[in-house]
């Protein structure tokens, strides 16, 4: 049972335009949510958060918005560079609910392309 | 400072052998984690440490896996005896208890079963 969702396993967008991806979660203790980026051959290293009492959150380039009465979460990337080509995760935790983890349940993926 | 450390980067091994994947985490992290990649699965969590003691091992396959952190600077996941499903890639990743739970990942470790 897939408590983290990203329906979509690929995204192919022109440089200097918006890239969004999705992602859908079921579990409505999640109140902490993340986005990883991968490269090849690398970890995944962490891009940008947010906690549920926010519905948005901003870092530049990137911005995360959240709707938790929909139980999704997007990622937009203005404007997309071709660096940005990777793969996205998206993650959750119930890190402050009562009995709360530190526990990250990841989505599966989506590979973002950006074309110069 | 460096990242999480992990080896080796590489490992193939022949079924039914013993596998150790190690783990050196970021200092003054003191939470650790094991997750394993496939693409059937995707990123999988094993298992995860607070102050070096095992909190949920809920996501270890079998009893052919096992996990150690002995101290705050070194972790173990051992395979025993390996076989060719248990080829993916291992991640270890650790982060502050206290605070975001922002991960921070090593390189992984690629493991083929033959």
């Amino acid at each position: 049972d897939q408590q983290v969702k990203q329906n979509s396993p690929s995204l192919s967008v022109q440089e200097g335009r918006i890239s969004i991806l999705n992602c859908d979660y079921t579990n409505s203790m999640f109140d902490y949510f993340l986005w990883y980026k991968k490269y090849p051959a690398e970890g995944p290293t962490f891009l940008i958060s947010i906690s549920s009492i926010k519905d948005k959150n901003e870092d530049g380039r990137f911005t995360v918005f959240l709707n938790k009465s929909a139980k999704h979460l997007s990622l937009h990337i203005v404007p997309s560079q071709p660096g940005d080509s990777a793969v996205y995760f998206c993650a959750a935790s119930a890190k402050w609910t009562q009995g709360g983890s530190e526990k990250l349940v990841f989505g599966k993926g989506m590979k973002l392309t950006v074309n110069p | 400072d460096a990242g999480v450390i992990q080896s080796p980067r590489h490992e193939v091994t022949e079924m039914g052998q013993e596998v150790t994947l190690r783990c050196k985490p970021i200092s003054g992290h003191n939470s650790l984690f094991w997750y394993r990649q496939t693409m059937m699965r995707g990123l999988e969590l094993l298992i995860y440490f607070n102050n070096n003691v095992p909190i949920d091992d809920s996501g270890m396959p079998e009893d052919r896996f096992s996990a150690k952190m002995p101290n705050a600077s070194f972790s173990t996941l051992k395979i025993q005896p390996s076989e060719p499903r248990d080829s993916a890639v291992y991640f270890c990743a650790s982060s502050r208890i206290q605070g975001m739970s922002e991960q921070y990942f090593g390189p992984g470790t690629r493991l083929t079963v033959t």
